[in-house]
């Protein structure tokens, strides 16, 4: 089946430092999305990129569509504490089709 | 804002046993969908529905589950004959006709004991 690899799985930084992920996939997407979810929570939207090459911002976090469109990353700039929680990628492969593939998270704990 | 919910938060159930777990999408989307997420791994699809009827389903979506949208407002999950493995959080979403992202409900969270 398809497989999105997301690294990493987790992360230890210092409130403040700029965060990087990404995911990989050796299948073509054509939408990517990143969520983010918190314990007991449902995941919540936070970028969706639907061209190769787009780079887009919201706030402090931007997320770009790989050119090969097989891998998008996300950024965080100047973490701060509520950005703790599980960032999962997600994609659709196939044109038309409803589901989303996800990646296995990034955990990020921020130290203050 | 909008947003999809989900009841109960918590069902705790006895194997074997039939639950249905119930979603309310946002209002104007066409698309619905169940992901479910075993504890500490990543979210999984199961299936989605659109004009009434089931448009794509998983693997795990066996004949154990069904899915049906009773009225114009709610969109039901069934499972028939509980396992232990089914124990999870399971999430609906939904998604409008333009843009296609899917939006989640907070998930419930079954116990099968």
């Amino acid at each position: 089946g398809q497989q999105l690899n997301q690294s990493p799985q987790s992360m230890f930084i210092q409130e403040g430092e700029d965060v990087s992920m990404n995911c990989t996939s050796s299948s073509i997407f054509n939408t990517w999305l990143w969520y983010k979810q918190d314990p007991g929570e449902g995941p919540v939207l936070l970028i969706a990129l639907y061209k190769a090459g787009e780079l887009t911002s919201n706030g402090r976090l931007t997320a770009q569509f790989g050119i090969t469109r097989k891998d998008s990353f996300l950024n965080i700039s100047a973490s701060i504490p509520s950005d703790v929680g599980i960032y999962f990628c997600a994609g659709r492969i196939i044109q038309g089709a409803q589901k989303l593939v996800f990646g296995q998270g990034t955990r990020l704990t921020i130290n203050p | 804002e909008p947003e999809v919910t989900q009841t109960p938060s918590h069902q705790v159930t006895q194997m074997g046993q039939e639950v249905i777990l119930r979603c309310v999408p946002i209002s104007n989307h066409l698309y619905f969908y169940w992901y479910r997420q075993i504890l500490g791994q990543k979210v999984e699809f199961l299936v989605s529905f659109y004009n009434n009827e089931i448009s794509e389903k998983s693997e795990i979506f066996d004949d154990q589950f069904s899915v049906e949208r009773p009225d114009g407002s709610n969109f039901t999950l069934k499972i028939r004959s509980t396992k232990l493995e089914d124990s999870a959080m399971y999430f609906c979403a939904s998604s409008d006709l333009a843009k296609n992202i899917q939006y989640f409900g907070a998930g419930t969270r079954l116990s099968v004991l």
